[in-house]
C-alpha cells in the first residue's frame, strides 16, 4: 500500500533561518502530492501541491518539488518567521479519490524569535 | 470562502455514552471524510462518503458508524464511547473529478472521554 515518510520532529529554528522539512513516499500509482499546515487548535489547511514529477509548488514563500526518481517531496523555505510555527503533514492522493489521501505523521515546527 | 464546519470544538462525554460529531461542507462536495488525529500517529482515516447513504470504512472503523443523509452533511457516532476514543477528529471534504483536489479540513473537535 502507499505510505508517506516525514522526518522526525519537532524541529526549533531561529527566525530567519532556512527551513527543510524532508518527505518521502512510497505509491503503487501515479499520486498528486500535498502539504498541509495546522496551526495550533485549528484543523489542517494545504500550504502548497503537485500533481506530477517535476512539477513545483509554492506559497507563503514554501516551495516543494515533486521528484519522482527519489520518491520525494521536501519542503522548503528560505527565511522562517515565527507566524509559521505549526505542524506540517505531507500527504498523498490519486485523482480518482482525491481527499482520501495518506498522510506522514506530521513535523512540528518551532520558529524562536 | 469555502468552509467545513464541524459542530464543536470541545467535548467532554462520560464512558457509554452515544456521541454524535456533526460536520457540514458548503462547496457541494460528493466527497467527506472523517480522521481521527493523535500525537505519534498522524491522521487515520475512520469512515468516508462518496454519495449521499453511502458509507464505506477505513483504516480505523471499529467502534465508530456514521450518516450521511443529506449531500452536506456527514456525522460521525460513537455508539458507546469508551476512554480510548478521546481524540482530535477532524472532518474533510473533497470534490471530485480530474485535477488534485485537495481536501478541505474542519477546525477539529477535541473530544475527551471520561
Amino acid at each position: 500500500g502507499d505510505s508517506v515518510t516525514q522526518m522526525e520532529g519537532p524541529v526549533t529554528l531561529s527566525e530567519e533561518a532556512f527551513l527543510t522539512i524532508n518527505c518521502t513516499y512510497t505509491a503503487t500509482g501515479y499520486p498528486s502530492l500535498f502539504w498541509y499546515v495546522q496551526y495550533p487548535g485549528e484543523g489542517l489547511q494545504l500550504l502548497l501541491k503537485a500533481t506530477k514529477a517535476d512539477d513545483k509548488g509554492s506559497n507563503k514563500g514554501f516551495e516543494a518539488t515533486y521528484r519522482k526518481e527519489t520518491t520525494s517531496f521536501h519542503l522548503e523555505k528560505g527565511s522562517v518567521q515565527v507566524s509559521d510555527s505549526a505542524v506540517y503533514f505531507c500527504a498523498l492522493s490519486y485523482n480518482t479519490n482525491a481527499g482520501k489521501s495518506t498522510f506522514g505523521d506530521g513535523t512540528t515546527l518551532t520558529v524562536k524569535p | 470562502d469555502v468552509k467545513v464546519t464541524q459542530s464543536s470544538r470541545y467535548l467532554v462525554k462520560r464512558t457509554g455514552e452515544k456521541v454524535f460529531l456533526e460536520c457540514v461542507q458548503d462547496m457541494d462536495h460528493e466527497n467527506m471524510f472523517w480522521y481521527r488525529q493523535d500525537p505519534g500517529l498522524g491522521l487515520r482515516l475512520i469512515y468516508f462518503s462518496y454519495d449521499v447513504k453511502m458509507k464505506e470504512k477505513g483504516d480505523i472503523p471499529e467502534g465508530y458508524s456514521v450518516s450521511r443523509e443529506k449531500k452536506e452533511r456527514f456525522s460521525l457516532i460513537l455508539e458507546s464511547a469508551s476512554t480510548n476514543q478521546t481524540s482530535m477528529y477532524l472532518c474533510a471534504s473533497s470534490g471530485r473529478g480530474q485535477g488534485a483536489t485537495e481536501a478541505f479540513f474542519g477546525q477539529g473537535t477535541r473530544l475527551t472521554v471520561v
